[in-house]
């Protein structure tokens, strides 16, 4: 089966633009969760979808992060306007049933560099 | 709060001998205890994971332990070997929330 795939890989953005992410999840996986890992430290948890609804957005930095899945099929991050701060590795994860129940499967992430 | 502390966020052991790390997590109703392996440029890759409902499991060279009590659990690599040389992350599921909170990493190096 494919993974989970995210794009861009790579994004170099100026301190107040708009940088859009987007993630596909494994196919058939209703749970999504986007997370973010800052240069040496945790994974931190942002948000979970369970198919188009927003479970836990617990993890959301402030109202310039806003996440997205239509339709309950791929998501998008929208980060506006962009800070030096919001510079790191976004993952997306993808798992079919709940997270006790079934394990994560990650994309290989996005590298934000905001200047 | 929501929290996993991990240590040491460096390791470096001569190729062959054994690696620990070590977590320690807030929830005490936490059940579920991933381990998630990352290479250089890769994404993190499930490696072993424990439920609360036993004490250890192993998995050839890669077993992991958890201490409900105390509320933390380890990660035990024997043997290693180059390709062992990752950073390692563990997680625990917070069950009132359910998500996973992952610790801070460590970075296993594996001299030759």
């Amino acid at each position: 089966e494919a993974g989970v795939t995210q794009f861009p890989s790579h994004s170099v953005i100026e301190k107040g633009q708009t940088v859009t992410l987007r993630c596909d999840p494994i196919s058939g996986h209703d749970n999504l969760y986007w997370y973010r890992r800052v240069m040496g430290k945790e994974i931190k948890f942002l948000l979970h979808f369970v198919k188009e609804s927003k479970q836990d957005e617990s993890g959301m930095p402030n109202n310039r992060f806003l996440a997205e899945r239509t339709g309950g099929t791929y998501s998008t991050l929208k980060v506006q306007p962009a800070e030096l701060e919001d510079s790191g590795v976004y993952f997306c994860a993808s798992s079919q049933e709940g997270s006790y129940n079934s394990p994560l499967h990650f994309g290989n992430g996005t590298r934000l560099t905001v200047t | 709060g929501e929290n996993v502390e991990q240590h040491p966020s460096t390791l470096s052991v001569q190729e062959g001998d054994s690696a620990v790390i070590k977590c320690t997590y807030s929830d005490s109703a936490s059940n579920y205890f991933p381990w998630y392996k990352q290479e250089l440029g890769k994404r993190p890759q499930l490696i072993i994971d424990i439920r609360s409902n036993v004490g250890e499991k192993k998995d050839q060279r890669i077993a992991v332990t958890l201490n409900k009590t105390a509320k933390h659990f380890s990660l035990h690599i024997t043997e290693t070997q180059p390709e062992d040389s990752a950073v390692y992350f563990c997680a625990a599921l917070f069950h009132s929330a359910s998500k996973i909170i992952f610790g801070s990493g460590t970075r296993l190096s594996i001299r030759p």
